[in-house]
């Protein structure tokens, strides 16, 4: 079964750190995405990266890179120099299949000054 | 802008009572789909649909149904709401069925009540 586990239910940064949230994912497929989203609390789902399965160097955006390790299945995502505004909540997620996305439980992430 | 609209945002029904939520997106996506989310189990696919009038069941379809009569409008259906349906409930969009660099577009979210 394709499955996406984050095994953090919540984590604690403080502002200006760099933080890891972790996500290891199941598959059999061989082409597969992977997505993390953000989810503040007012609600709205906001897209902060992907990465494709043949994509062999990791992605970056901004204060986001996302840690792909292929042999190990797993996609983290980590934020550099934390900010008060990244609490929230964060998903990863992947495609399969080509037409659905599987989600994990979620990490809540909270920073501190 | 381009965005997917969601409406209503809450909604507060009673158990039987058919309701209907709309999803709009104005980026002429081929995919969406409808994901509803739950403490503890993140969010989880009720349908999507590759293109007009092709719709296939997600991982929780039962008590669902959906139609893509146009590109931009994917309606939600809850033709007998349970209790059980109480959720947020999430449109999304995508150029492709896999995302890809843009990732999946949502709405901002209709969070419904049964009682």
């Amino acid at each position: 079964a394709q499955k996406i586990t984050q095994t953090q239910p919540g984590m604690f940064v403080q502002e200006k750190e760099a933080v890891t949230l972790d996500c290891t994912y199941d598959t059999s497929d061989q082409s597969y995405g992977l997505f993390w989203y953000k989810q503040p609390s007012s609600g709205e789902m906001i897209f902060l990266i992907y990465q494709g399965s043949y994509d062999e160097q990791n992605a970056t955006e901004g204060r986001y890179s996302l840690n792909f390790q292929k042999a190990r299945k797993s996609a983290n995502l980590v934020i550099s120099a934390s900010q008060l505004g990244d609490s929230a909540m964060y998903f990863c997620a992947m495609s399969r299949g080509g037409n659905k996305l599987t989600f994990g439980t979620g990490t809540q992430l909270k920073v501190e000054l | 802008e381009a965005q997917v609209t969601q409406n209503p945002r809450y909604l507060i029904t009673v158990t039987g009572k058919k309701l209907t939520v709309t999803c709009s997106q104005n980026m002429n996506h081929e995919y969406m789909s409808w994901y509803r989310q739950d403490p503890g189990l993140g969010l989880r696919q009720i349908y999507y649909s590759m293109n007009v009038e092709v719709t296939d069941k997600g991982d929780v379809p039962e008590g669902y149904k959906v139609s893509r009569k146009e590109k931009r409008n994917f309606p939600l259906i809850l033709e007998s709401p349970s209790p059980n349906q109480t959720s947020l409930y999430f449109c999304a969009s995508s150029p492709t069925p896999k995302g890809g660099l843009y990732g999946y577009t949502f709405g901002s979210g209709t969070r419904l009540t049964v009682v």
